[in-house]
């Protein structure tokens, strides 16, 4: 089916592990997000990509890692995960265009232990 | 710097109520775009609309209308006759070309329409 699809929905880890968060979406969009959900914050960006290879830090990017090797993926690493990384993930892509509107996929909700 | 803020953190209304849900914007761009996302309880977020920064005419689709006022940076959302499907967090945002396409959200507002 065509969208983003996001995976895992769920994950528990502990501090000092790695942890992957992938996200795959199958309109060829050439923008993709990463963005996170905290109570009180709204959505903050984590990481952003342009194109394939080509990848920018967001607002809030300390502890994580993203690569953009293919277009259609956009995987979000945790290379030591801490409990302030506990949240909700959300990836998003959205066209080049000018007012391109940005599709969401449904989340990763992710506690660090 | 762009910033979104919506002071309103939670509304209750009880059903049949009109609510508006305020949003207030800070940006030095002339050219910018603002949107309005629904989150239900679900967790997914679905747009509901983008309004470019020429364009100041208000916008009615069904029961919600949206407030676009450059003079004071706002723009509103009000869903008239609400219904308890509209219980969910909404999300006002900011675009930024010079940004690369990105977002800016406000910290969303969420509503309880009680029936």
């Amino acid at each position: 089916d065509a969208g983003i699809t996001q995976s895992p929905r769920y994950k528990i880890t502990e501090t000092g592990r790695q942890v992957t968060l992938m996200c795959h979406q199958t309109w060829s969009h050439s923008y993709m997000f990463w963005y996170r959900q905290d109570l009180g914050h709204g959505l903050r960006l984590i990481y952003y990509s342009a194109a394939a290879d080509i990848t920018d830090k967001g607002e809030v990017p300390d502890g994580y890692v993203v690569s953009r090797s293919k277009t259609e993926n956009f995987p979000l690493t945790l290379e030591s995960a801490t409990r302030s990384q506990t949240s909700v993930y959300f990836c998003a892509s959205g066209g080049s265009g000018v007012n391109e509107k940005l599709f969401f996929g449904s989340g990763t909700q992710l506690s660090v232990l | 710097a762009q910033k979104v803020t919506q002071a309103q953190t939670e509304i209750s209304v009880v059903e049949k109520e009109d609510v508006t849900l305020d949003c207030v914007y800070e940006t030095r761009d002339t050219t910018y775009y603002l949107f309005w996302y629904k989150q239900p309880p679900s967790g997914e977020l679905v747009f509901l609309i983008r309004r470019n920064s020429f364009d100041e005419q208000n916008e009615i689709s069904g029961r919600y209308s949206w407030n676009f006022q450059k003079s004071t940076s706002s723009f509103n959302f009000t869903i008239t006759a609400s219904q308890v499907v509209d219980s969910a967090v909404y999300f006002c945002a900011l675009l930024n070309n010079n940004a690369g396409n990105m977002l800016t959200f406000g910290g969303g507002t969420r509503l309880m329409v009680k029936p």
